[in-house]
């Protein structure tokens, strides 16, 4: 069946640092979405992409879809401890249906 | 306002059990779902409905049964109740789910633990 993975699993960096998750799909998306949990949090969305090699930013934070409309990568400049939390890609899997990544949970040392 | 809700947000039972979930969106949504989060974060669907139907069926066990009795609400009935069902869920909705094309937004999950 479909499967999305990200990479890598866990992160911690150093306040400051930059940071990245990719996120991998076993099939092509129509558009991927991303989210973000923090810790005893639900998931928010942060923003949707749909088209091929779609870049788009939010302050620090880049988000990138792949040419191929297999992957996808959040990027996070100069990180802060309020980056904190577990980011999830997702994308849909036939109609009314999503199929969440595995999830990267970034730490922020102070 | 809380755009979804969810009761109760903790819920300890003993296996065997029979528990509800509750859920209500006030954001005037089409589509709504349950999710399963376990112990290691994984965020699996398990149901989708809309407007009252239901659409998608995740091959939950029979012991897990949805219901929607209106749009605004989807409430989860679990029986016998596992130590295997021991996670967070969470209920989401979005403004229509046909081709995924809308954000979801996920209410504050209930923390089920089965001893």
């Amino acid at each position: 069946g479909q499967q999305v993975m990200q990479i890598p699993q866990y992160q911690h960096v150093q306040e400051g640092e930059d940071f990245t998750t990719y996120c991998n799909s076993s099939t092509t998306l129509s558009n991927i979405q991303w989210y973000k949990q923090r810790p005893g949090g639900h998931p928010v969305f942060l923003i949707q992409l749909v088209k091929s090699g779609e870049v788009k930013k939010q302050k620090r934070l880049t988000f990138q879809f792949g040419e191929a409309k297999k992957n996808s990568s959040l990027h996070i400049t100069a990180t802060q401890t309020t980056d904190v939390g577990t980011y999830f890609c997702a994308g849909p899997s036939g109609t009314y249906k999503y199929i969440f990544g595995t999830g990267t949970r970034l730490k922020v040392l102070a | 306002d809380t755009a979804v809700s969810q009761t109760p947000k903790y819920l300890v039972t003993q296996m065997g059990n029979d528990k509800s979930i509750k859920c209500e969106q006030n954001l005037g949504h089409d589509t709504m779902y349950w999710y399963k989060q376990d112990s290691k974060k994984f965020l699996k669907i398990m149901f989708s409905y809309n407007n009252k139907e239901l659409i998608i069926n995740e091959t939950v066990p029979n012991r897990f049964s949805p219901k929607s009795p209106d749009k605004a609400h989807l409430n989860l009935h679990i029986n016998s109740l596992e130590l295997g069902d021991s996670a967070v869920y969470f209920c989401a909705s979005s403004p229509e789910g046909g081709f995924a094309l809308y954000e979801q937004y996920f209410g504050p999950g209930t923390r089920l633990t089965v001893t």
